[in-house]
This record gives structure tokens, sequence and C-alpha cells, in this order.
């Protein structure tokens, strides 16, 4: 079993829909979760963390922790063509914070 | 934010020649960089991660001998692909973690290496 599952998609929402992105993890010790943007050929950027189970808002970014389950997700409210881009799943699986990477799930808001 | 700054942005070199990038966390100290490649369209595979002070912990089926990483101070780190080939071209990218932001990762814009 992969460490970080994403589905690759691509995922295709129009404009102003919600997106809503998953992804699962098989080491149960894991304690922090990030969500990455990465744009065709960049490198990626942070969106958000998450630590503690439940949801965590940031803007129109919300994400959802579920570590019973070991599922996090990602929800882009209002997406925009500009939200067009892989986002990549990573968890942390050490203290010194060497990350863990899914694929990533290709997302395409069409407008 | 803090600011990972990675150099050059793209090289090309010829096969059997050394690159080295650099990877500068510009306004923290990081005691701790990491080192991934990403082929096109695949995820971003760790290679390495760079302790100042002390030996690079390469991740297994990373060759140590021919990715060399040098974490020589706390804001600089580099990582040179010894007789690089063909299948060594990838994009390499450099991040850091502080402690001051819960040690959240920080990524460098990222290094298009082309071996010709």
């Amino acid at each position: 079993q992969k460490e970080v599952e994403q589905n690759s998609g691509p995922l295709s929402v129009p404009e102003g829909a919600i997106a809503s992105l998953n992804c699962t993890y098989s080491d149960r010790g894991s304690q922090s979760f990030f969500w990455y943007r990465q744009y065709s050929g960049k490198s990626p950027e942070l969106i958000m963390f998450i630590y503690s189970n439940g949801d965590k808002e940031d803007g129109r970014f919300t994400a959802q922790l579920n570590k019973a389950s070991q599922y996090v997700s990602l929800l882009i409210r209002d997406s925009q063509p500009s939200d067009s881009a892989t986002y990549l799943c990573a968890v942390n699986r050490g203290s010194q914070g060497n990350l863990i990477f899914g694929k990533g799930t290709k997302l395409s808001v069409k407008p | 934010g803090a600011v990972v700054s990675q150099h050059p942005s793209w090289v090309i070199c010829k096969s059997g020649t050394s690159v080295k990038i650099e990877c500068r966390s510009l306004d923290f100290q990081a005691t701790t960089m990491f080192w991934y490649r990403q082929f096109p369209k695949q995820s971003l595979m760790l290679m390495a991660t760079s302790n100042e002070g002390s030996k690079a912990t390469y991740e297994q089926g990373v060759e140590k001998d021919k990715f060399l990483i040098n974490h020589a101070s706390l804001t600089l780190s580099t990582l040179t692909v010894t007789s690089a080939h063909p299948e060594d071209s990838s994009f390499y990218i450099c991040s850091a973690s502080t402690a001051s932001s819960g040690n959240t990762i920080y990524f460098g814009e990222g290094s298009w290496l082309t071996v010709v």
C-alpha cells in the first residue's frame, strides 16, 4: 500500500462550484497533513496544513482531517479557473519534517 | 511566509559532467533541508534530508555518491549531480522547514536539469 494516495483525476468542476479533493494515508502515526498546489512546471506552494481532527477553514479553502479513517480532504469553494492545478497531499512522517507526497490530483475549473 | 530560493532555475549540461544546485533559506535559519526530484506527471520523490553540519540521510534507492549533498550553513544546502546522464534529467526541488512555523515545509522555485 502506498503511503499517501490520491485520485489522479482529472477532476473537472464548473466555475463557482465546490471542488472536493481527497487523500488517504497509511501511517496511523502521522501527525501533520499538508495541501500544496502545483502549477505545471512550477514548484509546489503551500495552501494549508492541519493537525487536529475536524475542519480548518482559510478563505475559500477548508481542510478536513479524520485520523480514525486516515483521511484528509480539501474543499475549494467558489472554484475559479485560476484554481486549475495539481493538488498535492503530503503527510509529515517524522519529527524533522520530511514529507511524503501523494501523486496529486489534477483539478480543472471550467469557465 | 518563509522564502526559499533555488539556483539555477534551469540548467543544461553534457552527459558525464557535474552540476551543482543551490538552495538558500532567505529569511530564516533552516537546520534541515530536503531535496526532492519530480519527473513529468509524477509526484515529488524525497531524495535526501540534509542536516546542517552533518551527513545527509538518503532515501532508499538514491545513490549518495551520485547525488552529493552539502549543508554547510544554516541557510545553504547544495545538491551536486555527479557524472550526469540523460536519465537524471528532472525537476529538482529543495525545501526547508523552520521550527517557528511548526515545521511547515517551504519550497524553493525548483531547478530544471536537462542532460544532453
